[in-house]
């Protein structure tokens, strides 16, 4: 079975605090993935990786960075956390030829 | 550009009776579909997908949607609830040969006794 796992389910930082979320994959997919969920709006894509070290941003990239240093992992970073990214965090993984993507359990991070 | 758009944001049906969870796509490509489940505080996973052979296709817990070129559509079904489909419900496209997916807004599904 593939397992993405991610380090915290629940986060609450403050205001201006650097924040990391990280991911890890066990099934060697190349392409991984962060999105953020909010209600009424579905997923939103906010970086991919298809490398390592290779990163694209998604649809809503702006107060987001990401690192890949080694193919299991992907880390979404928040360089100063503000409250309008308080969101669930979902990430992803994915290989050729099906592209079908697994979901780890998203981390829920409160900034206040 | 790819994009997909549920009808309804929300969802009630008896248990026991039959499930219709309504997706129109748009692509100026031959898609891949997908439909995502999300249990309460769970991630998302994969009900089934399309991915242009047999225009019926059947997922897991007795769902199934039909793939319809012809109405742009990709509609969930199941013939009879069960109390544990309660969850949210995401219709996904994918333009073939690449690796991003287009979520839909999501359907969120109540099923009463």
């Amino acid at each position: 079975d593939v397992k993405v796992t991610q380090s915290s389910r629940y986060l609450v930082k403050r205001t201006g605090e650097k924040v990391f979320l990280e991911c890890v994959q066990d099934m060697d997919h190349e392409n991984m993935f962060w999105y953020r969920q909010d209600p009424g709006l579905g997923l939103r894509l906010i970086y991919f990786s298809y490398d390592v070290k290779m990163k694209e941003k998604g649809d809503i990239p702006e107060g987001y960075s990401v690192s890949r240093e080694k193919k299991e992992r992907f880390s979404l970073i928040l360089e100063s956390a503000s409250t309008n990214q308080t969101s669930m965090y979902l990430c992803a993984s994915s290989s050729p030829p099906t592209y079908e993507q697994y979901f780890g359990p998203g981390t829920r991070l409160t900034v206040t | 550009a790819q994009s997909v758009t549920q009808l309804d944001s929300h969802v009630s049906v008896s248990e026991g009776t039959p499930v219709l969870l309504r997706c129109n796509y748009s692509s100026s490509y031959s898609p891949s579909l997908f439909w995502y489940v999300q249990h309460p505080n769970k991630g998302l996973q994969l009900l089934l997908k399309y991915t242009s052979a047999a225009t019926l296709v059947k997922g897991i817990n007795g769902f199934e949607a039909e793939f319809k070129k012809s109405e742009t559509s990709f509609h969930l079904t199941k013939p009879s609830a069960h109390m544990s489909d309660a969850a949210e419900y995401f219709c996904v496209v994918r333009r073939s040969g690449f690796q991003k997916l287009v979520f839909g807004t999501g359907t969120r599904l109540l099923v009463s006794p």
